[in-house]
């Protein structure tokens, strides 16, 4: 069965500071993708990445980088340079079957100015 | 629109009374999903649709919940009889392919009074 764990709640940070959220996930399929979405106060999920199984290699985008580590089953993400409007709640994703998606508990980021 | 649309934002209903929760996805979207967010239980998987047809329901917590698809494009997602424990957020998101980043509106605040 697929499983995704994130094991922080809450994580407060002051403004500029880096703020990592750590993702463990577990499936049987070889095949899979995994995303980070974000999900500020007003409500809607927005995509921030995806990442597919077979590309382990790590990238930059703008303020966002993740690491992906197939090895521990983890794909962890971090704002660098946190700012106020990075407020949110932040869910990591894994894709099975009819690209339905198993969601974390999610990470609530509270960045203080 | 430019996004996807869930109407209404807030509904407060009796319990035992039906429900229709209405979600208009961005235009070309084909795959349509179903999510609801609640805070015991995260974000669970209820349905999805590939364009008006729904191969994969098995989401669904019980008999009482359905939804439809016309046009390849709006979903209802209807409640009978509800209950206490239908209180929750319920997300509809849209894609355009098989693991394709989803676009999610902003959700529909159900409460069972």
């Amino acid at each position: 069965a697929q499983k995704v764990t994130q094991a922080q709640t809450e994580i407060s940070v002051v403004e500029k500071e880096d703020v990592t959220l750590d993702c463990v996930y577990e499936t049987r399929d070889t095949t899979y993708y995994l995303f980070w979405y974000k999900q500020p106060p007003s409500g809607e999920l927005v995509f921030l990445i995806r990442r597919n199984s077979f590309d382990e290699q790590n990238e930059i985008s703008g303020r966002y980088s993740w690491n992906f580590q197939k090895s521990t089953s983890s794909f962890n993400f971090t704002i660098t340079a946190s700012q106020v409007v990075d407020s949110a709640v932040y869910f990591c994703a894994l894709s099975y079957g009819n690209n339905r998606l198993a969601f974390g508990k999610g990470n609530q980021v509270v960045v203080i100015p | 629109g430019a996004g996807v649309s869930q109407s209404p934002s807030n509904k407060v209903t009796e319990k035992g009374k039906d429900v229709e929760l209405r979600c208009d996805p961005i235009s070309g979207h084909t795959a349509l999903y179903w999510y609801r967010q609640s805070l015991g239980q995260g974000l669970e998987f209820l349905i999805y649709f590939q364009g008006n047809s729904a191969p994969d329901k098995s989401g669904l917590p019980s008999d009482r919940f359905s939804a439809e698809r016309t046009g390849g494009s709006v979903s209802t997602l209807t409640i009978q009889r509800t209950q206490q424990e239908d209180s929750a957020v319920y997300l509809c998101a849209g894609g355009v392919g098989l693991n394709s980043p989803l676009h999610f509106g902003n959700g529909t605040r159900l409460t069972v009074t």
